[in-house]
C-alpha cells in the first residue's frame, strides 16, 4: 500500500515551457486535490476533485488544468509555466467527503525560470 | 469566509520544554479542527483533530482542545524532544462539498538538544 504518490520529485522548467504533475493512490479513495505550497503562505487549493469525472477550481486555479484520468489518478497540467508558479505542489486525497483525514503525497517541487 | 490564523515562526526550544503553538480560526459553521506536522522533505501528516466544540485531539504526547467560545485549537506539549522539529499546520475543514482544508501559514519548531 504506497498510498499517495507523486511524479517527478523535481522539476526545473523554462518560462512558456509546458508540464503535467502525476499524482496516483492506491487508497480507494472518492476525493482528490491538488495544492501548492509557498513560503509564508500555508498550502492553498488548486483543484479538486470530489469523485471521478468531476472536476472543481479551488483557490488559485488560473494558469493550471487538472484530469481525473479514473478513480487513482488526478494530473495537473501547466500549459504555460510561469515564475510565479514556482512553488512545491501536494497531491491529496480523502475516502469520502465529512470530517475525514486527507492523506498527502511527498510533494514535487517546481522551478520555473 | 473561513480560514485559520496561525502563530509566526519559527518557533525555537531545548530538549523537554513546553511548547505551545497558537491557532485561531474563522467559520460560518462548525468546523473540524486539525494539526499537521510536516517533516523535512516530506509531505504532510495527520497529527491530531477534534471535531466538535470541546474535544480534545491527542497523539504521540501532543495536544489541542476545540474551544467555540474563544475560535481556538492551539497545539501543546509538555516535553519536546528533538524529533518533533518539523512545521506545524493548522488547518480546518467545513465538512461540506468536498471536504476542502484550509491551512494556517504554518510554525516552523526546531528543538536543540
Amino acid at each position: 500500500n504506497a498510498g499517495v504518490t507523486q511524479t517527478p520529485k523535481f522539476q526545473v522548467l523554462k518560462t512558456g515551457q509546458s508540464m503535467t504533475l502525476q499524482c496516483a493512490q492506491d487508497m480507494n479513495h472518492n476525493s482528490m486535490y491538488w495544492y501548492r505550497q509557498d513560503p509564508g503562505m500555508g498550502l492553498r487549493l488548486i483543484y479538486y476533485s470530489a469523485s471521478e469525472g468531476t472536476t472543481d477550481k479551488g483557490e488559485v486555479p488560473n494558469g493550471y488544468n487538472v484530469s481525473r484520468l479514473n478513480k487513482r489518478e488526478f494530473s495537473l497540467r501547466l500549459e504555460s509555466a510561469a515564475p510565479s508558479q514556482t512553488s512545491v505542489y501536494f497531491c491529496a486525497s480523502i475516502r469520502t467527503s465529512g470530517y475525514n483525514e486527507q492523506f498527502f503525497g511527498p510533494g514535487t517541487r517546481l522551478t520555473v525560470l | 469566509g473561513d480560514s485559520v490564523t496561525q502563530m509566526e515562526g519559527p518557533v525555537t526550544l531545548s530538549e523537554e520544554a513546553f511548547l505551545t503553538i497558537n491557532c485561531t480560526y474563522t467559520a460560518t459553521g462548525y468546523p473540524s479542527l486539525f494539526w499537521y506536522v510536516q517533516y523535512p522533505g516530506e509531505g504532510l501528516q495527520l497529527l491530531l483533530k477534534a471535531t466538535k466544540a470541546d474535544d480534545k485531539g491527542s497523539n504521540k504526547g501532543f495536544e489541542a482542545t476545540y474551544r467555540k467560545e474563544t475560535t481556538s485549537f492551539h497545539l501543546e506539549k509538555g516535553s519536546v524532544q528533538v524529533s518533533d522539529s518539523a512545521v506545524y499546520f493548522c488547518a480546518l475543514s467545513d465538512g461540506s462539498g468536498a471536504n476542502n482544508l484550509f491551512f494556517g501559514t504554518g510554525t516552523r519548531l526546531t528543538v536543540i538538544p
